[in-house]
């Protein structure tokens, strides 16, 4: 089973920030098979970026992500108030299908 | 628009069986995998299991395995996953989500969740 680890844990910043999110796999994701997703509370998680770094239909280009093998990156250049939440990534290329434990992206 | 509604949730004993239903529209339902995740309060998301667009295929976590079932109605544009056995850890919010039309799919839309309490 390959193992998503995110960090930080927490991410503090203001609107108009940079967020730099990392997502470390256990091993080699098969063809950069990695997606990422955002939670607001009591919300569904939305899908963002697959592929490692395609921006799925109607995502902001302020997101995008990057990577491969086992390090990736879900950069949001400049913070809108809207972007504050839970971000997780998953891989999708090897079974059990497997997500990170979440970075917490909150107002400073 | 794709739409994907979640329902059976709710509160039941530790060893007794739900089954949860998922009502899709707005897409070929039996052209996509079909998964569902779900996710303990307070906590991260866990996949648990899928099942191919035809039906014959599915796949589960090691923590439903041989406690959970998936399945779906192609007629009736409906996911389901049977639970059974269940037990206190299993109290979340179960969400279904549309996967791609092969197994190597990311998940584009989900439903809105069903929460299932397991308590006495």
């Amino acid at each position: 089973e390959i193992v998503l680890t995110q960090s930080p844990g927490t991410l503090s910043l203001s609107p108009g920030e940079r967020a730099t999110l990392s997502c470390r796999a256990s091993q080699s994701v098969s063809s950069n098979y990695l997606a990422w997703y955002q939670q607001k509370p009591g919300q569904a998680p939305r899908l963002l970026i697959f592929g490692a770094s395609s921006r799925a239909t109607g995502i902001a280009d302020r997101f995008s992500g990057s990577g491969s093998g086992t390090d990736f990156t879900l950069t949001v250049s400049r913070l809108e108030p809207e972007d504050f939440a839970v971000y997780y990534c998953q891989q999708y290329g090897s079974s059990p299908r497997t997500f990170g434990q979440g970075t917490k992206v909150e107002i400073k | 628009e794709v739409q994907l509604l979640e329902s059976g949730g709710g509160l039941v004993q530790p060893g007794e069986s739900l089954r949860l239903s998922c009502a899709a529209s707005g897409f070929t339902f039996s052209s996509y995998v079909m998964t569902w995740v779900r996710q303990a309060p307070g906590k991260g998301l866990e996949w648990l299991s899928a099942i191919g667009g035809g039906g014959s295929s599915s796949y589960y976590s090691d923590s439903v395995k041989g406690r959970f079932t998936i399945s779906r109605d192609n007629s009736n544009n409906t996911l389901y996953l049977q639970m059974s056995s269940l037990r206190a850890e299993d109290t979340a919010v179960y969400y279904c989500a549309k996967g791609g039309g092969n197994w190597v799919s990311y998940f584009d839309s989900w439903g809105q969740g069903t929460l299932v309490t397991v308590s006495s």
